[in-house]
């Protein structure tokens, strides 16, 4: 399959801690961006990476590529109740504009 | 307001009824595209549209077809809906960037279609 994956699938945590996810994907890829989705919604946009950056900061997300690895992580620090979502990396493949997204993780913050 | 709206939001229909998703955007984005969500498999694009009379088939576009007359429009069509096709549909859109790259997408509300 051409998704990405992510992992944890899910995550819970308590408010205050640091949340990380992973994205692997198997191919070279354009950019790669972290949406998160709350109950059914709509995806909301997180942060863009570009495949020549190595790590980006917006507010308390950092999110981080590593194109060796193949790999994309987010963090987002000091965690709150309103965090709770799906969280989802998406990337172009070199080349094309089709868009192939991770399967997901569940974050829930616990108050 | 910049937005991306869908319509409707929710449909029930029968097999073999054709239908048709609306979805439109404001931001005079060039890249337009669909999408299903279907539990357990995450988002998988649809149809996608890199500008007016370009559109390109994503990974999974049997039994549905697109079009892009115009720059805010791209109406998803379902010829001969079949009870595969219940899912949660959306539209996003995004602007271009350099290379084969675009920014961020922005996307609509949803349409939540049950086929019977």
């Amino acid at each position: 399959s051409q998704q990405g994956e992510e992992d944890p699938q899910a995550l819970s945590i308590q408010e205050g801690e640091n949340a990380t996810m992973n994205c692997s994907y198997k191919t070279s890829i354009n950019n790669l961006q972290w949406y998160r989705q709350n109950s059914g919604r709509g995806l909301v946009h997180l942060i863009l990476i570009r495949s020549n950056e190595r790590e980006k900061h917006s507010g308390r997300l950092r999110v981080t590529l590593d194109t060796s690895k193949k790999s994309s992580s987010l963090l987002i620090t000091a965690s709150r109740a309103a965090d709770t979502a799906s969280y989802f990396c998406a990337f172009t493949t070199s080349g094309t504009y089709k868009y192939i997204f991770g399967t997901g993780t569940r974050l829930k913050v616990l108050a | 307001e910049a937005q991306v709206t869908q319509n409707p939001r929710y449909l029930i229909t029968v097999t073999g009824k054709k239908l048709t998703v609306t979805c439109s955007q404001n931001m005079n984005h060039e890249y337009m595209s669909w999408y299903r969500q279907d539990p357990g498999l995450g988002l998988r694009q649809i149809y996608y549209s890199m500008n007016v009379e370009v559109t390109d088939k994503g990974d999974v576009p049997e039994g549905y077809k697109v079009s892009r007359k115009e720059k805010r429009n791209f109406p998803l069509i379902l010829e001969s809906p079949s009870p595969n096709q219940t899912s949660l549909y959306f539209c996003a859109s995004s602007s271009a960037s350099s290379g084969h790259s675009y920014n961020e997408q922005f996307f609509g509300p949803g349409t939540r279609l049950t086929v019977l």
